[in-house]
């Protein structure tokens, strides 16, 4: 079945130490986001590929950084993760922007 | 913030009873759409509803939009043990830039 796929599910960190969150995707869709979702809150886009294009939300922090290798493969990358940056990590895809979107199971980031 | 609003933030309801959900936004939009969340896991799109669209169903639910007054809402019918979860509405602003902001979510429980 195509699907959306992130790894880990869960990720535990220590505060300052660089994390990478993956997101695949077999439904070869132009377009992927990751959003960050705090508890009992609304998912946060952070940044977001169409094609090729890196579009980065204006309040996205610059310890987050993403890379699109190529249209299967993102990732998110957290470059020094504080207390606050504990959140489910969501990647979305979608095949024509701004419209239905698929979404992973998530990644829980848990950072000590 | 152009975040959509949903009301109410949390809603109890007998199992087989119906369940409104409302969101209201403050852009004028392409589309709006509804998500559900099971908790602790990631978003599934329902259903999508355009500006120019004044109702759609699909099963057990039932998406109105009113763009004069910058709301919609959900229906839910015959609701099942399984539909506890939150959900969220999203809408694509007419200003072309690719991507959803989501509402603030409603936490539905059926109680069997």
């Amino acid at each position: 079945d195509a699907m959306v796929i992130q790894n880990p599910r869960y990720q535990v960190t220590q505060f300052g130490k660089p994390v990478t969150l993956s997101c695949s995707q077999t439904l070869n869709h132009n377009v992927m986001y990751w959003y960050q979702q705090k508890s009992s809150q609304a998912p946060k886009l952070l940044f977001h590929y169409y094609d090729k294009d890196f579009n980065n939300e204006a309040d996205t922090p610059d310890n987050f950084q993403s890379r699109r290798p190529n249209t299967s493969f993102c990732f998110l990358d957290i470059r020094s993760p504080g207390l606050g940056d504990a959140a489910m990590y969501l990647c979305a895809t979608s095949q024509i922007a701004g419209e239905t979107q698929y979404f992973g199971p998530g990644t829980r980031l848990l950072v000590l | 913030s152009q975040q959509g609003e949903e009301d109410p933030q949390a809603l109890s309801i007998q199992e087989g009873e119906n369940a409104t959900m409302n969101c209201s936004y403050k852009t004028s939009i392409n589309n709006l759409q509804w998500y559900r969340q099971n908790s602790g896991r990631g978003l599934v799109h329902l259903i999508l509803i355009r500006s120019n669209e004044r109702e759609k169903h699909s099963g057990r639910l039932r998406v109105t939009l009113d763009t004069s007054k910058k709301s919609s809402s959900l229906l839910i019918t015959a609701s099942r043990a399984a539909d506890t979860a939150s959900y969220f509405c999203a809408t694509e602003s007419n200003f072309g830039n690719e991507k959803l902001t989501f509402g603030t979510g409603t936490r539905l429980t059926i109680i069997p």
